[in-house]
């Protein structure tokens, strides 16, 4: 079974500063793995994807974010944060063809991004 | 492109009512899913198609939920009869080839 781990319930930053939301992923074959961004009352916004290639992706409105297999991670991280980035942010993940996986996403718990004018 | 559609964005029923939940994916994408948001639980897949066709329903609570998908341009998910615990917000995701998957606004579902 597939599963996410975002560790951390909230992360608060002030506006300017790096931000960095954790996620750990467990998959029996090759992972592919997303980030969703969710503002209030509103659906999940996709803002970027790991399938294979590079290990550093970048994705919409400056994010992006590091595959590490060996500590099977995919950290979320942008430079500068804004104000506007303050929302729910989910780790997703499933398994690629290879491993022969459904095609459902598998979400994390999210983290509440706060960013501190 | 519209995106996904999800109509009704609210609905508040009673207890042991019929509700209808329905979808629109977004032209040419051959997956539909359907996932609940709980505060408890998170993100849950409950069911999701290929080309119409229902490939993986283990996620659906139980026998009061069925899903349909008579053709690619429409969904539906019916809770009969609902009951207070089926309160959560239902989402409706399409995406093409199983990859990046699109989701709609949502139904915020209240069951009194």
């Amino acid at each position: 079974a597939q599963s996410v781990a975002q560790p951390e319930d909230q992360v608060n930053v002030a506006e300017g500063n790096p931000l960095t939301v954790k996620c750990t992923y467990s998959v029996s074959g090759n992972p592919y793995l997303f980030w969703y961004v969710q503002y209030p009352n509103r659906g999940l916004q996709f803002l970027l994807k790991y399938i294979t290639g590079d290990n550093l992706v970048k994705g919409s409105y400056g994010f992006e974010a590091e595959f590490n297999k060996s500590q099977t991670s995919f950290h979320l991280k942008k430079p500068s944060a804004l104000v506007s980035d303050s929302a729910l942010y989910f780790c997703a993940v499933r398994e690629g063809y290879s491993g022969g996986g459904a095609d459902g996403l598998t979400f994390g718990k999210g983290t509440h991004l706060i960013i501190q004018p | 492109d519209a995106g996904v559609i999800q109509s009704p964005r609210h609905e508040v029923t009673e207890m042991g009512q019929e509700v209808t939940l329905r979808c629109k994916p977004i032209s040419g994408h051959d997956y539909l899913f359907w996932y609940r948001q709980t505060m408890m639980r998170g993100l849950e897949l409950l069911i999701y198609f290929n080309n119409n066709v229902p490939i993986d329903d283990s996620g659906m609570p139980e026998d009061r939920f069925s899903a349909k998908m008579p053709n690619a341009s429409f969904s539906t998910l019916k809770i009969q009869p609902s009951e207070p615990r089926d309160s959560a917000v239902y989402f409706c995701a399409s995406s093409f080839l199983a990859e990046t998957q699109y989701f709609g606004p949502g139904t915020r579902l209240l069951v009194l």
